[in-house]
């Protein structure tokens, strides 16, 4: 079965940038989303076929997808944007979600 | 703006059938991909399974033999059903719209908790 790993934490400062990978085979031959969870809540959208944002996310959330990685960058980051982030692509039409990684702007 | 949301029961026996029930507003479950996805406590993500309004659906391989996705359309509701829980199953279940040709999950509801236990 199709896998996308991720890492389980990614720590960074206000202001500063950090990137999130989600790695699976041949991922840049698939499009890839991304959603932010905050506790408690809903997964939100903040990334769809790996570079667009939907409305009223803010320019900060960027994508892209090459090779057997997907990334997702926040530009300037804000304690607000403080959640878990999960990958997600189809292989063959199945549904796969990467293992997640939490975000802490410290 | 589209809004989903699930009902149903938040406590099922080991062994017994859990039904969900996905009632869209705002919009109509014609022309959209409809998916079922749950989070143990805890724990990530897993999607479940996809149904469109004309009844295309596909399984997730892990869960295929006990889920089953049904469509009221002219109720605009989304309904789950799988067999033979156990704890493993304990969760909380969301549906959500796919959209585009890339089926990315546009919307999404609140979520329900479904506890197995006896």
């Amino acid at each position: 079965s199709y896998e996308l790993s991720q890492p389980p934490s990614v720590s960074v400062s206000p202001g500063q940038t950090a990137s999130i990978t989600c790695s699976g085979d041949k991922l840049g031959d698939k499009y890839a989303s991304w959603y932010q969870q905050k506790p408690g809540q809903s997964p939100v959208l903040v990334i769809y076929q790996d570079t667009k944002r939907p409305s009223g996310i803010p320019e900060r959330f960027s994508g892209s997808n090459s090779g057997n990685t997907a990334t997702l960058t926040i530009s300037g980051t804000q304690a607000m944007d403080e959640a878990d982030y999960y990958c997600q692509a189809w292989a063959n039409s199945i549904g796969v979600f990467g293992t997640g990684t939490k975000v802490t702007v410290l | 703006q589209v809004q989903l949301q699930e009902s149903g029961p938040g406590l099922v026996k080991p062994s017994e059938t859990l039904s969900l029930t996905c009632t869209v507003s705002g919009a109509s479950i014609s022309g959209y991909f409809w998916s079922w996805i749950r989070q143990p406590p805890g724990k990530g993500l897993e999607w479940i399974a996809y149904m469109s309004d004309s009844g295309s659906t596909n399984y997730n391989p892990s869960l295929k033999s006990r889920v089953t996705l049904s469509v009221d359309t002219p109720k605009n509701q989304v309904s789950l059903k799988m067999t033979s829980v156990t704890a493993a199953d304990t969760a909380v279940y969301y549906c959500a719209r796919a959209v585009g040709n890339t089926y990315f999950f546009d919307s999404w509801g609140q979520g329900i908790l479904v506890t197995v236990s006896s």
